[in-house]
């Protein structure tokens, strides 16, 4: 059964950094993409990023430069660093897994909640 | 970037009913569109991928289809289960985006 459990979520200063993990099982994490999608009530679903198998990235522009996804596939986990905070990062974050290609996203965790304010 | 319109925002419906939810794609999305639900507290589930293919598990009641770059997600008798929040995203191109959800709610 594929598993995806987010961790670090939590408060944060405007400017400020958090680290999120997704630890993932019951499939081979180094053979698939893997993405961070957050969730807002006014902005509804946005993707964040997303990490090949062999580490290429791709990010949504809201957040380049900001943000840097990576992944350790020895330790089947997913990360994304998040600096220079805004508040309007404040989201739910969710890891979720492809199924094909780069965006079909087919397994998605709970998500971990981002807070950024003063 | 596609933008997909999604339509209803929300729908008020019985158990029993036939519902339809659509999206539409500013431009060519390829078939590459999906549908998923979601639950207050959870990550979306994967109900349809690529327009048209159930996914495994999930009940027969609920079918994709589309007409250019209208896309429609049916479900063909509502179940007490389904009354969730239903999204679309296009897996086309980068970056991937999603419709605004059309919650079903209890008659």
């Amino acid at each position: 059964e594929v598993q995806l459990v987010e961790s670090g979520g939590g408060f944060a200063q405007p400017g400020g950094s958090l680290r999120l993990s997704c630890a993932a099982s019951g499939f081979t994490f180094g053979s698939y993409v893997m993405s961070w999608v957050r969730q807002t009530p006014g902005k509804g679903l946005e993707w964040v990023s997303s990490i090949s198998g062999s580490g290429t990235t791709r990010y949504a522009d809201s957040v380049k430069g900001r943000f840097i996804i990576s992944r350790d596939n020895s330790e089947n986990t997913l990360f994304l660093q998040m600096n220079s905070l805004r508040a309007d990062d404040t989201a739910v974050y969710y890891c979720a897994k492809s199924g094909s290609g780069w965006y079909l996203l087919d397994y998605w965790g709970h998500g971990a909640l981002v807070t950024v304010s003063a | 970037d596609i933008q997909m319109t999604q339509s209803p925002s929300s729908l008020s419906a019985s158990v029993g009913d036939r519902v339809t939810i659509s999206c539409r794609a500013s431009q060519s999305v390829g078939g590459y569109l999906n549908w998923y639900q979601q639950k207050p507290g959870k990550g979306p589930k994967l109900l349809v991928a690529t327009t048209s293919n159930l996914q495994t598990g999930v009940p027969s009641r609920f079918s994709g289809s589309a007409s250019g770059t209208n896309f429609t997600l049916t479900i063909s008798s509502l179940q007490s289960e389904d009354f969730a929040t239903y999204y679309c995203l296009q897996s086309y191109s980068t970056p991937p985006t999603f419709g605004r959800g059309t919650t079903v709610e209890i008659k």
